[in-house]
């Protein structure tokens, strides 16, 4: 199956400062890449999207980007907050798997005041 | 508004029984999904289903076993459970997975411990 990567594992900013996590992924048929946001003893939420025919989204201080030439996307935080740590996830849909979301294996996000 | 439930929302079960995991939806999505997510592993899919009556293996489904007899409920089935099947699961659902903005929305969770 589709083969998605992301880095970091875990990541420490200070608030305030800015946050990028960075996923690749192998099936050049993806066309829709999902970030969702996971806080402890909670479900995963979506913060974010894009498709394949956008190379950026934003929506106030969270952008995503896509390049579908090199396969990979990322995600920015920008002026980041004690209230933005979690786990986030990238995902991809895999036509191989019935158009499932293939997820990352997550980045454990620490925002200190 | 109930969206997607999971029921238990915990469970402790000796290892050789048999446990159904059960997920109802009342969104009338097509597509409806399992998760298991481990420490360091990530979301990794169990089973899928794009419509009623029709099944799919994702990355790690042998031990598991699913049904969807209708649009609304994807019950997960661990047949003879054994300690590696210890991990938290979470069910999803999206409305046309073949469309591309079509997001998954997550159930609970049930955290389930064989020992």
């Amino acid at each position: 199956g589709e083969n998605v990567e992301q880095h970091p594992s875990t990541l420490s900013v200070q608030e305030g400062d800015s946050a990028v996590i960075k996923c690749t992924y192998s099936d050049s048929a993806s066309n829709y890449f999902p970030w969702y946001k996971q806080e402890l003893g909670k479900r995963p939420q979506l913060i974010i999207d894009i498709r394949s025919n956008v190379g950026e989204k934003k929506d106030q201080r969270i952008a995503v980007t896509l390049n579908k030439t090199a396969k990979h996307f990322s995600l920015h935080i920008t002026e980041t907050q004690p209230e933005d740590s979690a786990v986030y996830f990238c995902a991809a849909k895999e036509a191989s798997s019935g158009y499932a979301l293939n997820f990352g294996k997550g980045t454990s996000l620490l925002v200190t005041p | 508004i109930a969206g997607i439930t999971q029921a238990p929302t915990s469970q402790i079960l000796a290892a050789g029984r048999r446990m159904t995991l059960r997920c109802t939806q009342d969104m009338r999505h097509n597509a409806m999904y399992w998760y298991r997510q481990d420490l360091g592993l990530g979301l990794r899919l169990i089973h899928y289903s794009n419509t009623a009556g029709t099944t799919g293996k994702g990355e790690v489904p042998d031990g598991y076993s699913v049904s969807r007899a209708n649009t609304d409920d994807f019950p997960l089935t661990l047949a003879s459970a054994v300690p590696s099947q210890t991990s938290v699961y979470f069910c999803a659902s999206s409305p046309l997975p073949r469309l591309r903005n079509t997001e998954a929305f997550f159930g609970q969770g049930t955290r389930l411990t064989v020992v």
